[in-house]
């Protein structure tokens, strides 16, 4: 099974400010099957970016992704009000399919 | 616009079996080239999926949870359903169904129903 680890479990930032998430892989994990979601409380989670760095339908251009192999990062260049939610990564490139714990970003 | 919703008891005793079903609205399952799963989140942990089925009853399931799980289809009411068996409290989580679509170049879950809470309790 591939773990998904993500760094930090809780970030503490502004609205303005910029967000860093880092997802690692215990194994390479192509990047076609990397994606991110958002996920705020009692809402099913929402796709933001998949093949590691495309935007997914409506996504702000806030929101970018990068990385290949094990490891792959989430960047909020300028966060709003809105974003302050749980952010995971997921792999579909090997069963069982699984997501990182997830990072909260919370406001500071 | 396809949508997915979750259906069944949301309380269910321990030791029994977990029935739930989700429902495809909007578009049928059979067309295009679609993986359907379930996926399930506890209260303030993280997701974890147990399993999937696409439309000819091809599944896979996760290895923690495969001794008790079955996913199943019934494509002319276009819908597929989970069961898991011998349930504990540990099973009580938030189930939700989603899609993949296996036809594009990236493999995500890009269609999520709205989640269905179950809870195993006595």
């Amino acid at each position: 099974e591939i773990v998904l680890t993500q760094s930090p479990g809780t970030l503490s930032l502004s609205p303005g400010d910029r967000a860093t998430l880092s997802c690692r892989a215990s194994q390479s994990v192509s990047s076609s099957y990397l994606a991110w979601y958002q996920q705020k409380a009692g809402q099913a989670p929402r796709l933001l970016i998949f093949g590691a760095s495309n935007r997914a339908t409506g996504i702000p251009d806030r929101f970018s992704g990068s990385g290949s192999g094990t490891g792959f990062t989430l960047t909020i260049s300028r966060l709003e009000p809105e974003d302050f939610a749980v952010y995971y990564c997921q792999q579909y490139g090997y069963s069982p399919y699984t997501f990182g714990q997830g990072t909260k970003l919370e406001i500071k | 616009q396809v949508q997915l919703q979750e259906s069944g008891p949301g309380l269910v005793k321990p030791s029994q079996t977990l029935s739930l079903t989700c429902t495809v609205s909007g578009g049928s399952m059979n067309s295009g080239s679609y993986y359907w799963s379930w996926i399930r989140q506890p209260a303030g942990k993280g997701l974890e999926w147990v399993g999937r089925i696409n439309s000819s009853g091809s599944t896979s399931y996760n290895p923690s949870l495969k001794s008790r799980v079955t996913i199943s289809v019934d494509t002319p009411k276009n819908r597929f359903s989970l069961r898991l068996s011998s349930v504990t409290a540990a099973d009580t989580a938030v189930y939700y169904c989603a899609r993949v679509d296996t036809a594009m170049v990236y493999w995500y879950f890009d269609l999520w129903g709205r989640g269905t809470l179950v809870t195993v309790s006595s």
